[in-house]
């Protein structure tokens, strides 16, 4: 079982669209949780923290379901710009390196 | 200017060829990694330096070797290339403070072995 999983996708949703993405993780250790986003061709770059409250950061939310052991990331009004791929990402704790799931794939058409 | 490069940007070579990736910052991090990204499987760490003198094997060492030649400096090398080698790889930089989790990336470097 892969460490941190994510549905590839890709979703195809119209602009305007609330699209979700879960993402789930086997170490029910895992203290810190975030979202990447990796433009095609581009590197991955930081979209927000997870915390264990949720948070929200405009159009973007993110909460944290630790019993499951699933994070997610909910994006309101879709933009054109959003399509990308979004990578979940889980450290153990502040002395680990970070895993990274393989990505979700989110294509917003006009 | 880029904070992190990557050299060279695409790279086509043949099995049994030794390679080296090089990367740069200037961001003053301590931090220094070396990744690969393969199509499904997500980035998965290759090695990872938290000063210069300081190397560490990741999940997937094996074929890799590394070199911190300087803070600024931290580069790749593949003794004798394998086609299963082909991949993006990706160099990536951290502060050390409470922030390590946000890392920086170079534009990658699309290595394909024959």
């Amino acid at each position: 079982r892969k460490e941190v999983e994510q549905d590839p996708g890709p979703f195809n949703v119209p602009e305007g669209a609330t699209v979700a993405f879960n993402c789930t993780y086997s170490n029910s250790a895992s203290q810190s949780f975030f979202w990447y986003r990796q433009d095609c061709r581009k590197e991955p770059k930081l979209l927000m923290s997870v915390y264990s409250s949720g948070n929200e950061d405009g159009r973007f939310t993110a909460q944290l379901n630790r019993a499951s052991q699933y994070i997610s990331l909910l994006i309101r009004d879709s933009k054109l710009s959003d399509s990308a791929t979004y990578l979940c990402v889980v450290r153990l704790n502040a002395g680990n390196m970070l895993t990274f799931g393989g990505g979700t794939r989110l294509m917003v058409k006009p | 200017d880029a904070d992190v490069t990557q050299t060279p940007r695409n790279r086509i070579t043949k099995t049994g060829k030794r390679i080296m990736l090089e990367c740069s910052q200037t961001k003053g991090h301590d931090r220094m990694y070396w990744y690969r990204q393969d199509p499904g499987l997500g980035l998965r760490l290759i090695y990872y330096s938290f000063d210069v003198k300081d190397i560490n094997k990741g999940e997937i060492s094996d074929g890799y070797s590394v070199s911190r030649q300087a803070q600024a400096k931290f580069s790749l090398s593949l003794e004798s290339a394998i086609p299963n080698q082909t991949a993006l790889y990706f160099c990536a930089t951290s502060d050390s403070g409470v922030r390590t989790y946000e890392q920086y990336f170079g534009p990658g470097t699309r290595l394909t072995v024959t």
